[in-house]
């Protein structure tokens, strides 16, 4: 199985920060990767897919980029509704895996 | 507007079954590629099974031989059939969709609201 890993595993950033997520794949993946938010009891949500398609309806201030086994999540502008905990997922190879998420907090 | 609904969550001893539902409207779900994806109390996301349009299932190495995913197309529902349960079972359930126009099965933009199974004695 393809192994993803996220850092941090949490992070604390002000209202306005530029805030960056990392996820790495254990081997090639190309750009077949996705990015989900989930907040507090709720199911997760697909924010970026492809690596850096913006699904819609999603705020233009997230953003994504990367191929291969190195991927990056932006927040541009942290607002206090992102407060939740955030997953990649590879879908090149069976089974899909989700990395361990990413828990984002406001300071 | 496509909608899914998990039920068939509860509390079930070790060793014991249950099957899970979810009921889909707003779309046809033998149509399209339809997952299971769980997640253990306070821990990340684990895909489980899926079955594709075409009737092809795979499951997951933890649960293969255990679960079974299906649908039933007159109910437009979605399955799964969980025997043997272990109490690392135990998590919340939840039923996808890939999203519509990107052909890529795991691309989960739909999702329901998940449904709690706790294994223990």
């Amino acid at each position: 199985d393809i192994q993803m890993t996220q850092s941090p595993s949490s992070l604390s950033a002000s209202v306005g920060d530029r805030v960056t997520i990392t996820c790495q794949a254990s081997q090639d993946i190309s750009n077949y990767l996705n990015w989900y938010q989930q907040k507090p009891g709720k199911a997760p949500k697909l924010l970026i897919y492809d690596a850096s398609n913006l699904e819609t309806g999603v705020p233009s201030r997230f953003s994504g980029s990367g191929s291969g086994t190195d991927f990056t999540f932006t927040i541009s502008s942290l607002q206090p509704e992102d407060i939740a905990t955030y997953y990649c997922q590879q879908y090149d190879n069976l089974p899909p895996t989700f990395g361990q998420g990413t828990k984002v907090e406001i300071k | 507007e496509v909608q899914l609904v998990e039920s068939g969550g509860g509390l079930v001893q070790p060793g014991g079954s249950l099957r899970l539902s979810c009921a889909a409207s707003g779309f046809t779900v033998s149509s399209n590629y339809m997952s299971w994806v769980r997640q253990a109390p306070g821990k990340g996301l684990e895909w489980v099974s899926v079955i594709y349009s075409g009737g092809s299932t795979y499951y997951a190495d933890s649960v293969k031989g255990r679960f079974t995913i299906s649908r039933d197309n007159s109910k437009n529902t979605l399955y799964l059939q969980m025997n043997s349960l272990r109490a690392e079972d135990t998590a919340v359930y939840y039923c996808a969709r890939e999203s519509i126009g990107i052909a890529a099965p795991f691309t989960l933009a739909y999702w329901g609201q998940g449904t709690l199974v706790t294994v223990s004695s």
